[in-house]
């Protein structure tokens, strides 16, 4: 079946640091591939998303790419505030399955 | 604007008690989904439906119950039977099976802590 790994965390960085939370997934066919993003005490936001290889898909300053020869779709940010402080959720979408596949989050802290 | 709405954002449950939990969507979406998640923990799905009148459960429906009578409404019920049910409940709702790539909506949580 489809299933997404995500970068263990939790993430630390300074202010104005460059950010990578890697995700890879493994699945039949072409899925769409989903950053998700939750504030504390908040639900889920949609971030960015990307619906075929090579596809970059870009929101707030953050970027994934849709990899699929190496099944990955790694977020990247190459400046991050204080206000990016959040768990961040990869997930992925498959014709014929019913639900949305999620990676187990990666919280990400940013200090001044 | 078109969302979901989830309420209340908090509620208290003494023990034994069931309670039920909203989640209204005005987006037209045919797919709704009921997640839990633990703190510092991911999504956990306890049930979801793709169509009204119909529901399917998910990893961890052990002690809730759903219904689907409406296509814009799918509660929770959060039965005596669930022995830890304080956590934080999410809603969720997509277009439909048909349309992967738009993803999910999500509302705004419910946390359930148990008095």
């Amino acid at each position: 079946g489809d299933s997404v790994t995500q970068m263990e965390g939790p993430v630390t960085l300074s202010e104005e640091a460059f950010l990578t939370i890697n995700c890879t997934y493994t699945a039949t066919g072409y899925p769409s591939l989903f950053w998700y993003v939750q504030y504390p005490g908040e639900g889920l936001q949609l971030l960015l998303k990307a619906t075929k290889a090579d596809d970059k898909g870009s929101n707030k300053g953050f970027e994934a790419t849709y990899r699929k020869e190496t099944t990955s779709f790694h977020l990247e940010k190459g400046s991050v505030q204080v206000s990016d402080s959040a768990v961040y959720f990869c997930a992925l979408a498959n014709f014929g399955n019913e639900k949305l596949t999620f990676g187990t989050g990666t919280r990400l802290t940013i200090i001044p | 604007d078109g969302g979901i709405t989830q309420s209340p954002k908090y509620l208290f449950r003494k023990e034994g008690q069931n309670v039920t939990l909203s989640c209204e969507q005005n987006l037209n979406h045919d797919a709704m989904y009921w997640y839990r998640q633990d703190p510092g923990q991911g999504l956990r799905l306890i049930y979801y439906s793709q169509i009204v009148n119909d529901f399917q459960k998910g990893d961890i429906a052990e002690g809730y119950s759903v219904s689907r009578e409406k296509k814009e409404s799918f509660p929770l019920t959060v039965t005596s039977a669930q022995k830890n049910p304080t956590a934080f409940y999410l809603c969720a709702s997509s277009i439909g099976r048909d349309r992967p790539n738009y993803g999910y909506t999500f509302g705004s949580g419910t946390r359930l802590t148990v008095v």
